[in-house]
């Protein structure tokens, strides 16, 4: 079984602009999660998606926003970006009601 | 209510020897209780997790021991190998809106020395 990819691997922004970052969950994986993982703040929960619908959210600004599309396959969106947003953005999918989730390798975006 | 609280932020042992990383959480609607561990540039792989009607759980060289009394639990590495060295997350999951919410600790960087 292919397991969690995101697109793109890394990413450099400047201020102000948006950014758009993908997610394939494995197959038969409807739940999608990410987080905003940076060194001073760990592993920050952003939101979870299942069958296109967002059931939980983190608290982050609404420039944050994310969907989630029929073949479970998600993307999210960064709008107005600042520096601070500068971070490795994990994806993960889980089954229906399990906790357990399986990571992609993230997306890397610098934003200059 | 949210948090979990992980320590140390960095551990070094040496080979052979156990590694020790703890956690407590706070609010007992939590029910699944992970460990992630973390390579550079890798994301975070399920490791071992356990639910709280079990005090402790072993797959090969790693334990959870549990105590849900002190909502604290911790992850054993046995026989440390410097193929160990990486960060190491616990996290606490419960049910909220039909799915799961998780709430990962900041992490331990764990280096076994040869």
């Amino acid at each position: 079984k292919a397991g969690v990819t995101q697109t793109p691997r890394y990413l450099i922004k400047t201020r102000g602009q948006q950014v758009t970052l993908s997610c394939s969950p494995i197959s038969g994986h409807r739940s999608v999660s990410w987080y905003q993982q940076t060194p001073g703040q760990g592993l920050q929960f952003l939101f979870e998606y299942f069958s296109e619908t967002q059931r939980n959210k983190g608290n982050f600004p609404g420039r944050f926003s994310g969907r989630q599309f029929s073949n479970s396959r998600s993307e999210m969106n960064v709008s107005t970006l600042e520096l601070g947003d500068s971070a490795l953005y994990l994806c993960a999918s889980s089954t229906l009601t399990e906790g357990e989730q399986f990571f992609g390798p993230g997306t890397r975006l610098t934003v200059l | 209510q949210q948090q979990v609280k992980q320590s140390p932020q960095s551990l070094i042992v040496q080979k052979g020897g156990i590694s020790i990383i703890n956690c407590a959480y706070e609010n007992t609607a939590f029910d699944y209780f992970p460990w992630y561990q973390q390579f550079p540039g890798k994301g975070p792989a399920l490791l071992i997790a356990i639910r709280p009607d079990v005090s402790e759980k072993k797959e090969g060289r790693f334990t959870i021991s549990f105590n849900k009394s002190a909502k604290q639990f911790s992850l054993h590495i046995m026989d440390s190998q410097p193929g160990d060295s990486a960060t190491y997350f616990c996290a606490a999951s419960m049910g909220q809106a039909g799915g799961f919410k998780t709430i990962f600790g900041a992490g331990t960087r764990l280096f076994v020395k040869a």
